[in-house]
């Protein structure tokens, strides 16, 4: 099965408000992790990674959080705009693996 | 900077064809990787590719799919004999070298009618 799953499939958020995607993950052996964002007919857009020994790393608007001790993994978008509508991914991948684990999404939708 | 480029965009192919997807990767990439994404759920690892070397298949079906990436030109994901579970975007990924971000192409639509 996956080891990489959400918690939630849909978010809705108010458009200038804080939007928080949460991720949950059971391989241990996992050491980085990435947000991808997809929009509807195009291919994942890399958003931010972080590796396992760091637990917060920061991008424009973004932010993800690394907690290990229960394998949870969240993406935070500040002040959520129309443009941040898409379903986005987390993704991990183990160390010496070349393959990235995609969990199924969480589709974000902003209200007006 | 042009980014991974695919195509065709879209394809149909009727059952029992062939299916010819083609993946150019970023500039200064020598890693390629293809993923298989059926609607409303995550990408799904097929196979992982350097120059003229196949690195990792453990994603790909054990009939009818096959991929290369040859010293010149683009890396092929061929179906033979394709079915209508094999229906989904594929999509490309090209990364500079093991363990990097990976950089997604635009991927191709395949309907099999």
């Amino acid at each position: 099965g996956e080891s990489v799953g959400l918690h939630l499939p849909t978010l809705s958020v108010q458009e200038g408000d804080n939007s928080i995607i949460n991720c949950a993950y059971s391989n241990s052996a996992s050491d980085y992790f990435i947000w991808y964002k997809q929009e509807s007919g195009k291919g994942p857009q890399f958003i931010i990674d972080i590796r396992s020994n760091m637990d917060k790393r920061q991008g424009q608007r973004v932010t993800v959080l690394l907690n290990k001790t229960v394998k949870h993994l969240s993406l935070q978008i500040a002040a959520t705009q129309p443009g941040d509508s898409a379903v986005y991914f987390c993704a991990e991948n183990m160390r010496g693996d070349d393959k990235i684990i995609f969990g199924k999404g969480t589709r974000l939708h902003i209200l007006p | 900077n042009a980014g991974v480029m695919q195509n065709p965009r879209h394809l149909v192919r009727r059952r029992g064809q062939e299916a010819r997807l083609r993946c150019s990767p970023m500039k200064g990439h020598s890693h390629v990787y293809w993923y298989r994404q059926l609607p409303e759920e995550g990408l799904k690892f097929m196979v992982y590719l350097q120059k003229e070397n196949i690195i990792d298949e453990s994603g790909m079906p054990k009939e009818r799919f096959s991929a290369e990436f040859p010293k010149e030109g683009p890396s092929i994901l061929r179906i033979q004999q394709v079915v209508r579970g094999d229906s989904a975007a594929y999509f490309c990924a090209s990364s500079p070298r093991t363990g990097d971000t990976q950089y997604f192409g635009p991927g191709t639509r395949l309907t099999v009618l």
